[in-house]
């Protein structure tokens, strides 16, 4: 397992303003994800974090609004650029180098924007 | 692609009652899925998983789930709902080799009447 400490846990923002949160894992590893929920909804996944190269994101996500960094193995950021009203929800870093594609999960970021 | 259907997003059972949370899963290949409890203000906990072998999964709490490649499902079930299942339950699939994050179900609410 990997235990994941996310920064902050929770904010609140200003409309047109950006956000950059903070994943650290406790140990090495290669597949990292950032998923955002929205309020009363799933998990959606933003996009990949590779370590060493640019981000792998998903359809309607872009690297201006949600870009990621992922200096090394143990850690990444996601930051929410310009925000508005919408990006209000919960963002979730996760971890997961089994084969049989168990996450671990961090407690995640709140974010609300005003 | 992968897509993963929970039905009820929202279930209410009695204290001591069955607990029968329904997914259902697409996939072109065999899939690894998960079964994961998100508590209020916390991150996602691996409640079970099935990858191979036996399609019975027994996991955290009493739960378990049975895996049934010819109705596509992977129920989530508890023969006695005690009041600290009171929470989100998401259903979770991996079916393509070679994407490593996990597609989400919806979600289904349970609350636990005393």
């Amino acid at each position: 397992s990997a235990v994941i400490s996310q920064k902050p846990s929770r904010d609140i923002c200003q409309r047109g303003t950006s956000l950059t949160i903070q994943c650290q894992v406790d140990s090495q590893v290669t597949m990292m994800f950032w998923y955002r929920q929205q309020p009363g909804q799933s998990l959606t996944l933003i996009a990949t974090a590779n370590q060493g190269s640019e981000a792998t994101y998903e359809s309607g996500f872009v690297i201006d609004k949600f870009p990621i960094s992922r200096p090394n193995l143990t850690f990444s950021t996601l930051t929410v650029s310009n925000m508005s009203p919408e990006d209000s929800s919960i963002y979730l870093c996760s971890v997961g180098d089994r084969a049989d594609g168990e996450l671990f999960f961090g407690e995640g970021s709140r974010l609300t924007v005003l | 692609a992968q897509s993963v259907t929970q039905l009820g997003s929202h279930v209410s059972v009695s204290e001591g009652a069955l607990v029968l949370l329904r997914c259902n899963y697409s996939s072109s290949v065999p899939p690894y899925l998960f079964w994961y409890v998100q508590y209020p203000n916390q991150g996602l906990q691996l409640l079970l998983k099935y990858t191979t072998g036996a399609t019975l999964v027994k996991g955290i709490n009493g739960f378990e789930a049975e895996f049934k490649k010819s109705e596509t499902s992977f129920h989530l079930t508890k023969p006695s709902a005690h009041m600290s299942d009171a929470a989100e339950y998401f259903c979770a699939a991996r079916g393509d080799t070679g994407r490593r994050a996990l597609t989400f179900g919806s979600g289904t609410r349970l609350q636990v009447q005393p």
